[in-house]
């Protein structure tokens, strides 16, 4: 079984604050999603990260691919009330079927207060 | 383009009822996931369908639960009978076939068990 952790599992800060969150397995993935989820609805993708030390920025937002292809960071700046919500990592497996399985870590829901 | 489409949005049954889940993919999606998302365990892969046949139904919970695709454009997740430990949001995604470990996700149907 693969498992991805992350940390922390709650995150409540201010507006305007930095924070990282965590995703973390023993298992190597041929790639890593990000998503964020909010209330009363499904995932939405934010990122995909392929290569090992591989390094996105999406506004704010900053992912990171471990060198090994085994972790992944988020990172947010000057976070806003609109970045509240469930973030999850999600690693992808190739399926000798010729599929791609995601496996998802256990979430960070990030509370930002005004 | 519309996203994925799910029905019903809510589900309440009471125990022994069969339940319908339905979900339409993303049209020229050749992949289709059902998952299922508890607080306690998280977001879990119960079966994915490519070109319309199951790949992998592993994550199915037991013989109650079945998966159809008859059609590219229509896929069902029945629970017969339904027991109240089935409660939670049951999500739709599809993907791509060049791009399989993307996924977009329906909003999810909330099913209560009573």
């Amino acid at each position: 079984t693969q498992l991805l952790e992350q940390s922390p599992q709650f995150l409540s800060i201010q507006e305007g604050e930095n924070l990282t969150v965590y995703c973390n397995s023993s298992s190597v993935f041929s790639s890593l999603q990000w998503y964020r989820q909010e209330p009363g609805e499904g995932p939405v993708l934010l990122v995909t990260v392929v290569t090992g030390g591989e390094v996105k920025k999406l506004k704010r937002l900053t992912f990171q691919f471990g060198d090994a292809r085994k972790d992944s960071s988020l990172h947010i700046t000057a976070a806003q009330t609109g970045d509240t919500g469930l973030y999850l990592c999600a690693g992808a497996t190739m399926n000798n079927n010729a599929g791609n399985m995601l496996t998802f870590g256990g979430g960070t829901r990030l509370m930002v207060k005004p | 383009d519309a996203g994925v489409i799910q029905s019903p949005r809510h589900e309440v049954t009471e125990m022994g009822q069969e339940v319908t889940l339905r979900c339409k993919p993303i049209s020229g999606h050749n992949s289709l996931f059902w998952y299922r998302q508890t607080m306690m365990r998280g977001l879990e892969l119960l079966i994915y369908f490519n070109n319309n046949v199951p790949i992998d139904d592993s994550g199915m919970p037991e013989d109650r639960f079945s998966a159809k695709m008859p059609n590219a454009s229509f896929s069902t997740l029945k629970i017969q009978p339904s027991e109240p430990r089935d409660s939670a949001v049951y999500f739709c995604a599809s993907s791509r076939v060049f791009r399989p470990y993307e996924q977009y996700f329906g909003p999810g149907t909330r099913l209560t068990v009573t």
